[in-house]
């Protein structure tokens, strides 16, 4: 069974870059069925797509967020990251890890998802 | 960019009762790429309907979708205890966005 896993420092301070890792395992994220992304929520408020990867290393960006974001994937180790710069208190929230069915060439809806991990964005 | 509405935002109804949850476009949805999630608190969103009417594996056949174009609608035929939860609508035909959120709660 597929399984996902957010890891990552859950405080960090403003201007700083955030940085998580979501680990797959119970299936290949060479896979070329699906793309991997990153979806957030700030406490109390709705989902927000952040952006998504294919194994090649093809990407998607929330255009609001392109500025500031990178996601890479690491094939050998199972795992995609998520890195995003000049971070501020509005930018604290639950980031999630999801898996993309490949539809049309394009990240599709999200089947998949990891429990989530809170970040703090705080000196 | 296509901005996604949800109505209502508040739903209240009773245990047995009928769910109808609204969630309209700005733009033409491309394919009917909209899918439904379903959150309960503490947790992550779990997908419930794709392609704007195919369930997801294991969802209940009380839930179901449909519509086209811009306007799609979510109907839960009968709730059961554990459907009161935030249902969030999500379309993926042009880049990748969700809408706000209905929480349908016990009345």
């Amino acid at each position: 069974q597929l399984q996902l896993q957010e890891s990552g420092p859950g405080l960090v301070k403003p201007s700083e870059t955030l940085s998580l890792t979501c680990t797959v395992s119970g299936g290949s994220i060479s896979s070329s069925s699906y793309y991997w992304g990153w979806i957030r929520q700030p406490p109390g408020k709705g989902l927000e797509w952040i952006g998504s990867i294919y194994y090649s290393g093809s990407t998607y960006y929330n255009p609001s967020l392109k500025s500031r974001v990178t996601i890479s994937v690491d094939t050998s180790k199972n795992q995609f990251s998520l890195k995003l710069s000049s971070v501020t208190a509005a930018d604290t929230a639950v980031y999630y890890c999801a898996r993309h069915p490949y539809d049309f060439g394009l990240p599709g809806y999200m089947d998949v998802w990891g429990k989530g991990t809170t970040v703090t964005v705080s000196s | 960019e296509i901005v996604l509405t949800q109505s209502p935002g508040t739903l209240s109804l009773s245990p047995g009762e009928r769910a109808t949850l609204s969630c309209r476009a700005s733009q033409s949805v491309s394919s009917s790429y909209l899918a439904w999630y379903q959150q309960k608190p503490g947790q992550a969103p779990r997908l419930l309907i794709y392609g704007a009417s195919s369930r997801a594996t294991g969802i209940p056949d009380r839930f179901s979708g449909s519509g086209s174009g811009t306007d799609f609608t979510l109907t839960i035929s009968r709730l059961e205890p554990e459907d009161f939860a935030v249902y969030y609508c999500q379309q993926y035909g042009s880049s990748r966005a969700f809408g706000q959120g209905t929480k349908v709660e016990i009345k």
